[in-house]
């Protein structure tokens, strides 16, 4: 099964702030590689797809990076609404694997 | 609008077996693959399984193979997931997903497997 590591498990940011989550795959997944977000009580949405690909009516100041077994997730300039938990999900093989979650707080 | 709608979860006495469904609207439910995923309360998510369009192709996390069975009816555009020998672990809010790279997620129903 592929492994995916992600990085920091939390962090405490202020708006405004530039943050980056990272994600590291046991083995290369090309491009396979998606970003969610989820606030408390709710369901996750996705934010990018295809590793780069912005979601539908994510605000752009979400971006993904990376192929093979690096990734980042960066919001360039958080804002209230962004304090949320994110999460990486591989689908390159079966079983698809998620990371572990970063919690992202208010500082 | 894509909406997905969970139903079925419960409280359940280990051993016990459980069906979920999940109505899928808005969009044409049998040109997608469909998935389950699942998070146990304060825990991150975790991919159940998924099922394939006309083949009916079928994928499972090793947690729940064998005792977790996914399925779909594609005129009633509904997705089932067929739970059995439910253990502890099992407890969780199961979500249903559109495709197999959760695309669009429904709100979730709450399966709680104790004595």
């Amino acid at each position: 099964d592929i492994q995916m590591t992600q990085s920091p498990s939390s962090l405490s940011a202020s708006v405004g702030d530039r943050v980056t989550i990272t994600c590291r795959a046991s083995q290369g997944i090309r491009n396979d590689l998606g970003w969610y977000q989820q606030k408390p009580g709710k369901a996750p949405k996705r934010l990018i797809y295809a590793a780069s690909s912005l979601q539908s009516g994510v605000p752009s100041r979400f971006s993904g990076s990376g192929s093979g077994t690096e990734f980042t997730l960066t919001i360039s300039s958080l804002q209230p609404e962004d304090f949320a938990t994110y999460y990486c999900l591989q689908h390159n093989s079966y079983p698809y694997t998620f990371g572990q979650g970063t919690m992202l707080e208010i500082k | 609008d894509v909406q997905l709608l969970e139903s079925g979860g419960g409280l359940v006495q280990p051993g016990g077996s459980l069906r979920l469904s999940c109505a899928a609207s808005g969009f044409t439910f049998s040109s997608y693959a469909m998935s389950w995923v699942r998070q146990a309360p304060g825990k991150g998510l975790e991919w159940v399984s998924v099922i394939g369009t006309s083949d009916g192709s079928t994928y499972y996390a090793d947690s729940v193979k064998g005792r977790f069975t996914i399925s779909r009816d594609n005129p009633k555009s509904t997705l089932y997931l067929q739970m059995s020998s439910l253990r502890a672990e099992d407890t969780a809010v199961y979500y249903c997903a559109r495709n197999a790279w959760l695309e669009f997620w429904g709100q979730g129903t709450l399966v709680t497997v104790s004595s």
